[in-house]
């Protein structure tokens, strides 16, 4: 079956770096999203992507945070300075529609800033 | 605000013992609700959903849950649990898929 996969799985990062995360969605998926758990918490909707651009974001996803699909196959998702409380899982997800259909899930990059 | 409620952070069960996870929705969620599962340091699988139709929907790993309006939940269940059921348990709903905060099953030998 058909997986989206997330690298790397860690990622350490000194604060007030740039990460980018780094996604390859289904092949055939065309809605993209980024989520976020922070460890011990519930997870969160960061934005969605379709059609080149950011269809929905979160309050979270502020100015710091980006996304881009450089090819037809990546889905990145970058952060420019990051702070301490950026540390957490960054779960990319993948749907061949938006919407009420359920999306697949990668298994995550760990990402902790020291 | 839109929400889906997971009242238990952690349900401890015996091995072959039934089952069930309590999650509630408020009504303004879309009625798409999800059932996912997290495995010790992997992501997020789908266990199971109701889109429309029959309000009892089963996985192929013997979960089932049930749709019911009147409470507004979709509390899971399993009438006998195995140690590989062990696993953090998140229900979510439609609208950009809303989270609840996680269950986290443990399973006693």
């Amino acid at each position: 079956e058909p997986e989206v996969t997330q690298t790397p799985s860690h990622q350490v990062t000194q604060m007030g770096q740039e990460v980018i995360l780094r996604c390859v969605p289904i092949s055939n998926h065309l809605y993209f999203y980024w989520y976020r758990q922070i460890l011990g918490q519930k997870v969160e909707f960061l934005v969605s992507f379709y059609n080149n651009e950011i269809s929905e974001k979160s309050e979270i996803f502020d100015d710091q945070f980006s996304v881009e699909r450089p090819d037809g196959s990546n889905f990145t998702l970058k952060i420019r300075s990051t702070k301490l409380e950026d540390s957490a899982m960054y779960f990319c997800a993948s749907g061949r529609t938006g919407g009420s259909q359920p999306q697949h899930f990668g298994d995550g990059t760990r990402l902790s800033i020291l | 605000a839109q929400s889906v409620t997971q009242l238990d952070s952690q349900v401890p069960v015996f091995e072959e013992a039934p089952v069930e996870l309590r999650c509630n929705y408020s009504s303004s969620v879309s009625v798409y609700l999800f059932w996912y599962v997290q495995y010790p340091n992997q992501g997020l699988q789908l266990l199971l959903k109701y889109l429309s139709g029959s309000t009892l929907v089963k996985s192929i790993n013997g979960f089932e849950a049930e749709f019911n309006k009147s409470q507004t939940s979709f509390h899971l269940r399993k009438p006998s649990v195995h140690i590989s059921d062990t696993a953090e348990y998140f229900c979510a709903g439609d609208d950009k898929i809303i989270f609840g905060k996680g269950t986290r099953l443990h399973i006693l030998p």
